[in-house]
């Protein structure tokens, strides 16, 4: 069974640009979440959405945005990128919603420079 | 304001021995706790979890233990194996009403042949 896809697994870009960020959760998982971990620490929750509704958002800015599609699967958008999006961006999925159900996918490298 | 704290970035642990990796929280909210572990270029992947209602949960080498008065968990392994070495992120959420986690920083865990 495929578990959670991220696509792509590195990227490099440079300060101002824009990036795009690309999951797929588990098949029959209705959820899914973001979250970004920055070397050193551990991942910090972005955003997470059921049945494309947004139901819960962390603590970043305006340049975070995101969106669930009819087949659930996802994309996380940043804009104006600054150094410090620097991270690994992890998506994972759950049946419902519920974070102790969680699944995470490999993640997505990315790197601004 | 760091929720849960890892305060040990890293532990060596002999094979065959004990491995023990601690964690505090400071939300009197959560109410349940999960470890996961992490290899380079991999996804967390779920350890162990245990409910504010237990004291102890247990699953072949892994054992979580829960002091809800001292607002502190810990993973013991015994006995540690070499597949063992990975990065251990302690994380915390709510049953109900809650759709996050909040990590800790992790803990290196490296286990010595």
């Amino acid at each position: 069974d495929a578990g959670v896809t991220q696509s792509p697994t590195h990227l490099i870009k440079t300060r101002g640009q824009q990036v795009t960020l690309r999951c797929s959760p588990i098949s029959g998982h209705k959820s899914v979440s973001w979250y970004q971990q920055v070397l050193g620490q551990g991942p910090q929750f972005i955003f997470q959405y059921y049945e494309k509704e947004e139901r819960g958002r962390g603590n970043f800015p305006d340049r975070f945005s995101a969106r669930q599609f009819p087949n659930y699967s996802s994309e996380l958008n940043v804009n104006a990128l600054l150094l410090g999006d620097s991270a690994l961006y992890l998506c994972a999925s759950s049946l419902g919603g519920e974070a102790y159900g969680y699944t995470f996918g490999s993640g997505t490298r990315l790197t601004v420079v | 304001d760091q929720q849960v704290k890892q305060n040990s970035p890293s532990l060596s642990v002999q094979e065959g021995r004990i491995s023990i990796l601690n964690c505090d929280y400071t939300n009197s909210m959560f109410d349940y706790f999960l470890w996961y572990k992490k290899y380079p270029a991999e996804g967390p992947t779920f350890l162990i979890s245990i409910s504010s209602i237990k004291d102890k949960n247990e699953d072949g080498r892994f054992t979580v233990f829960l002091n809800k008065s001292a607002k502190h968990l810990s993973l013991h392994i015994v006995p540690s194996q070499p597949g063992d070495s990975a990065v251990y992120f302690c994380a915390a959420t709510t049953l109900y009403g809650n759709e996050k986690l909040t990590f800790g920083t992790g803990t290196r865990l490296t286990i010595i042949p």
